[in-house]
C-alpha cells in the first residue's frame, strides 16, 4: 500500500522558514515523480512545485521562485521543501503528491497534508 | 498560462439525481493532460479521473469524464450519499500544473 506522510509544518513568522517532510513507502519510490500541493484556508488547491524522479528536472510556481527548494533523498524515500522568506499568503496546507506514472503529472495519491501557518 | 473555469460553483442535488460538472479551458488542451479530483472535508484529495475520461483505480464507474478541446465534463450518474464533496478538475503543462476553482455537489 502506498503511504505519504507529511510533516514539518508549524507557526513561523513573517520572513521566517520551514522544511517540510514527506516520507514515502510502498512504492519504488525513486521511480517516481513527486509534487508539493498546497491549499489555503477555505481554498482552492494550488501546485507548488514538482521534481522529477532523478532530481534532474525541478519546476515552481511563479510566486514561490527564489523562495522554495524542493529536493529529495531517494536513499531515504522522502522528499522535502524547503520554504524561506516565508509570507502570509503562504499560509496553507501542504500535501505531497506521487504522479501516476512517468510523463503524467496526475497525483493518484496523496500525504494527510501539514498546516503551515505565516502570522505575526 | 492555462486557466481553468469550472461550473458551477455550487451544484445542489439529491441523492440518486444525475450530477454533470463543467471545467473549462482558456485555450484547447490535450485531454490526455487532463483530470478530476475529489476533496471531501478534512481529507486530502483523490483522483477520480485522468486523460480525461479514464477512471483511476478503485473509482466506480458512476463517475466519468469526457471532453475535448477546452470543455470537459465530469459526470456522475447517480450521486450516492458519499458523493457529496468538492471535485477539481486539473491540467498540466510542460513546466506548470493549474487546477480549477473547484464545483461543490452539496445534498439539496
Amino acid at each position: 500500500e502506498v503511504q505519504l506522510f507529511d510533516s514539518g509544518g508549524g507557526f513561523v513568522q513573517p520572513g521566517g522558514s520551514l522544511r517540510l517532510s514527506c516520507a514515502a513507502s510502498g512504492f519504488t519510490f525513486s521511480s517516481y515523480a513527486m509534487t508539493w500541493v498546497r491549499q489555503a484556508p477555505g481554498k482552492g488547491l494550488e501546485w507548488v512545485s514538482a521534481i522529477s524522479p532523478s532530481s534532474n528536472s525541478i519546476y515552481y510556481i511563479d510566486s514561490v521562485k527564489g523562495r522554495f527548494t524542493i529536493s529529495r533523498d531517494n536513499s531515504k524515500s522522502t522528499l522535502y521543501l524547503h520554504m524561506n522568506n516565508l509570507r502570509a499568503e503562504d499560509t496553507a496546507i501542504y500535501y505531497c503528491a506521487k504522479n501516476l506514472a512517468t510523463g503524467m503529472a496526475f497525483y493518484d495519491s496523496w500525504g494527510q497534508g501539514t498546516l503551515v501557518t505565516v502570522s505575526s | 498560462e492555462i486557466l481553468l473555469t469550472q461550473s458551477p460553483g455550487t451544484l445542489s442535488l439529491s441523492p440518486g439525481e444525475r450530477a454533470t460538472l463543467s471545467c473549462r479551458a482558456t485555450q484547447s488542451v490535450s485531454i490526455t493532460s487532463l483530470a478530476w479530483y475529489q476533496q471531501k472535508p478534512g481529507q486530502a484529495p483523490r483522483l477520480l479521473i485522468y486523460g480525461a475520461s479514464s477512471r483511476a483505480t478503485d473509482i466506480p464507474d458512476r463517475f466519468s469524464g469526457s471532453g475535448s478541446g477546452t470543455d470537459f465534463t465530469l459526470t456522475i450518474s447517480r450521486l450516492e450519499p458519499e458523493d457529496f464533496a468538492v471535485y477539481y478538475c486539473q491540467h498540466y503543462g510542460t513546466s506548470s500544473v493549474t487546477f480549477g476553482g473547484g464545483t461543490k455537489v452539496e445534498i439539496k
